[in-house]
């Protein structure tokens, strides 16, 4: 099982602010196969981006996703009040694994 | 538009037995791949099983090898989830996904308490 390791745990940031979060694999994902969610309290996760690059249907273009191999990153070029949340990696090159998440908090 | 309403969730005993249902409407349910995914109190997600659109092919976690059974009908555009021999650790939000190189659609969710 692929082991993702997402850091740092919390993040604080003020509005406008670039957020670089991480998300490390124990092993190569296969074909870059990897997703970031953006999760809220009491709603579902969003899809922000897959194949560790590709932005989802209606994702802002302030949100890019770089990386492969074992580590990739989800940047959010300046933060916008509704970013503040909790962000997970997911690997589906393998069997499937989520991150166990970074909190981006208003500093 | 892309609905997928989970039901079924609610209080269980441990040992006990649960049928989660995820009513699909706004696309053609067969050709997707659908899973469930949870979210135990004031932890991470986690992927619970998911399952081809024909049917054929299920994958689960280790977590839930054994004890959970996924299935769909795709007349009824309708995925299900047995949960038997529950256990307090199965405490979560369940949440049903439409897979499309990630999952792109999410239900709001259906809890599920395991506790005696």
């Amino acid at each position: 099982e692929i082991v993702l390791t997402q850091s740092p745990g919390t993040l604080s940031l003020s509005p406008g602010e670039r957020a670089t979060l991480s998300c490390r694999a124990s092993q190569s994902v296969r074909n870059n196969y990897v997703a970031w969610y953006q999760k809220k309290p009491g709603q579902p996760p969003r899809v922000l981006i897959h194949a560790a690059s590709s932005r989802a249907t209606g994702i802002p273009d302030r949100f890019s996703g770089s990386g492969s191999g074992t580590d990739f990153t989800l940047t959010i070029a300046s933060l916008e009040p509704e970013d503040f949340a909790v962000y997970y990696c997911q690997q589906y090159g393998g069997s499937w694994t989520f991150g166990q998440g970074t909190k981006v908090e208003i500093k | 538009q892309v609905q997928l309403v989970e039901s079924g969730g609610g209080l269980v005993k441990p040992g006990g037995s649960l049928r989660l249902s995820c009513v699909t409407s706004g696309f053609t349910f067969s050709v997707y791949y659908m899973g469930w995914i949870r979210q135990a109190p004031g932890k991470g997600l986690e992927w619970v099983s998911y399952i081809s659109g024909d049917g054929g092919a299920m994958y689960y976690a280790d977590s839930v090898k054994g004890r959970f059974t996924i299935s769909r009908d795709n007349a009824k555009k309708s995925l299900y989830l047995q949960m038997n021999s529950l256990r307090a650790e199965d405490t979560a939000v369940y949440y049903c996904g439409r897979w499309n190189t990630a999952f792109d659609y999410w239900g709001q969710g259906s809890l599920v308490t395991v506790s005696s």
